[in-house]
């Protein structure tokens, strides 16, 4: 079964609006949570690393004002995508290290369209 | 910085055919090289990995050799199934942030 649990699975919204997507480690816990995205037919790309208890680190390029990242638990971090705009429209993926492990694991991933 | 490059799909085979997904990579350093498969509605899998030169990853007949010479970590099955489709991402880790740097990905589609 899945250990880390990404939602919603897809979300429609209208520009200008927030969008909050949650990524949870269900029977572990994450000190960090790594945030991607992929456009159509490109790579995914590391958008930022989440750190529980401390800001996040984000990957050159990144606004950090508009993909807000909050872990403020063990098992949760989200993402909130603010005043969206059609050309954050993508799918968002997150992924946690299962430490005792050392494997990483990934969440379903959330598209999101912007109208 | 580190980069990795796949082949462009879909790779369209049919059932029992041999695989082959293409996949080098450029980093510093030494880094550990992996595969992983998503189906659909599902999230990444890791498929196998490998984490030092001329190691092979192997995995429900997936195979691939990290070959430091060519910086590459090319994907082979010797009989696909249909229940192989799906998309393949490598990626290469970067150890010292524990972040990956993946692939554009394969969609592979095998027919009956």
């Amino acid at each position: 079964g899945a250990v880390v649990s990404q939602h919603p699975s897809w979300v429609i919204c209208k520009s200008g609006t927030s969008v909050k997507i949650e990524c949870r480690s269900l029977d572990f816990q994450a000190t960090t949570m790594f945030w991607y995205r992929q456009f159509p037919k490109q790579s995914l790309m590391l958008m930022a690393t989440s750190n529980e208890g401390s800001k996040a680190t984000y990957e050159q390029g990144v606004e950090k004002d508009k993909f807000l990242i909050n872990h403020a638990s063990l098992t949760l971090s989200t993402l909130t995508v603010t005043s969206a705009h059609p050309e954050d429209s993508s799918f968002y993926i997150c992924s946690a290290f299962r430490g005792m492990q050392e494997k990483l694991f990934f969440g379903s991933g959330t598209q999101l369209s912007v109208l | 910085g580190n980069s990795v490059t796949q082949m462009e799909g879909p790779v369209t085979l049919s059932e029992e055919a041999f695989l082959t997904i293409n996949c080098t990579y450029t980093a510093t350093g030494y880094p550990s090289l992996f595969w992983y498969v998503q189906y659909p509605g599902e999230g990444l899998q890791l498929l196998l990995k490998a984490t030092k030169a001329d190691d092979k990853g192997s995995n429900k007949g997936f195979e691939a050799t990290y070959r430091k010479e060519t910086t590459s970590f090319h994907l082979e099955k010797g009989s696909v199934q249909v229940s192989d489709s799906a998309v393949y991402f490598c990626a290469l880790l970067d150890t010292g942030r524990r972040a990956l740097t993946f692939g554009s990905g394969t969609r592979l589609q095998v027919q009956p």
